[in-house]
């Protein structure tokens, strides 16, 4: 079985422009995650969708991270204008939305902003 | 949000010993997870838990979901080198999971 797929692995970028991260979640998997790593840190959740509908997006900086999951299935998280503290880890998860849940990561996108 | 406390937040153990580290929390949760994180990598699932007082194993790991539903453990049995990294536990409830700040671990040959 496939996991969670993204891209890119690494992103550098000046400050003020713009950024594009795609993941493409488990098979079958309705809800999908992005949540953002700071160093040292644990993940901490962007925005959940539950197939192409937001759940959560109360920790997403709207006024310049969006995202959307048009098709309930693969998913982009935008960054525009970077700022320097988002240089983090990006990482995408989904899980089957079931019973007995499981979180399966993405190996993340690692995003310096210079 | 609700928040997990994981300890200790760094070991530095001996080849061949075992492990210890839990997280704890004041909020009960339904499910915990337990995944381990290679520097430049996504975390990787080990163990999921789903009652309270599930014990289970994954080769040399073990780990138990509490009692109360607010804490869990993870032991490391006979440490290797390749064991080094960072161990975050996770708490699922409400739609929602929660981590913790992790445990790193080295392990000196």
């Amino acid at each position: 079985e496939a996991g969670v797929a993204q891209s890119p692995r690494y992103k550098i970028i000046e400050k003020r422009q713009s950024v594009a991260f795609w993941c493409n979640p488990i098979s079958g998997h309705a809800t999908l995650y992005w949540y953002q790593q700071i160093l040292g840190q644990g993940p901490k959740l962007l925005i959940q969708f539950q197939n192409n509908g937001v759940v959560d997006d109360s920790q997403l900086p709207k006024d310049r991270f969006s995202a959307e999951r048009l098709k309930g299935v693969d998913s982009t998280l935008k960054i525009q204008p970077a700022k320097l503290e988002d240089s983090a880890v990006y990482l995408c998860a989904s899980s089957h939305g079931q019973l007995n849940e499981k979180l399966f990561f993405g190996s993340g996108t690692q995003l310096s902003v210079l | 949000g609700q928040q997990l406390n994981q300890s200790p937040q760094s070991m530095f153990i001996q080849e061949g010993e075992d492990v210890s580290m839990n997280c704890t929390s004041s909020s009960i949760f339904n499910t915990w997870l337990w995944y381990k994180q290679d520097p430049g990598e996504g975390p990787v699932l080990l163990i999921a838990l789903y009652k309270a007082g599930e014990l289970t194993s994954n080769g040399r790991l073990t780990a138990q979901f509490g009692i109360t539903r607010k804490d869990s453990f993870l032991n490391i049995s006979a440490s290797i080198p390749s064991d080094v990294g960072i161990y975050f536990c996770a708490g699922f409830n409400f739609n929602k999971f929660y981590f913790g700040s992790g445990t790193k671990l080295n392990v000196k040959p």
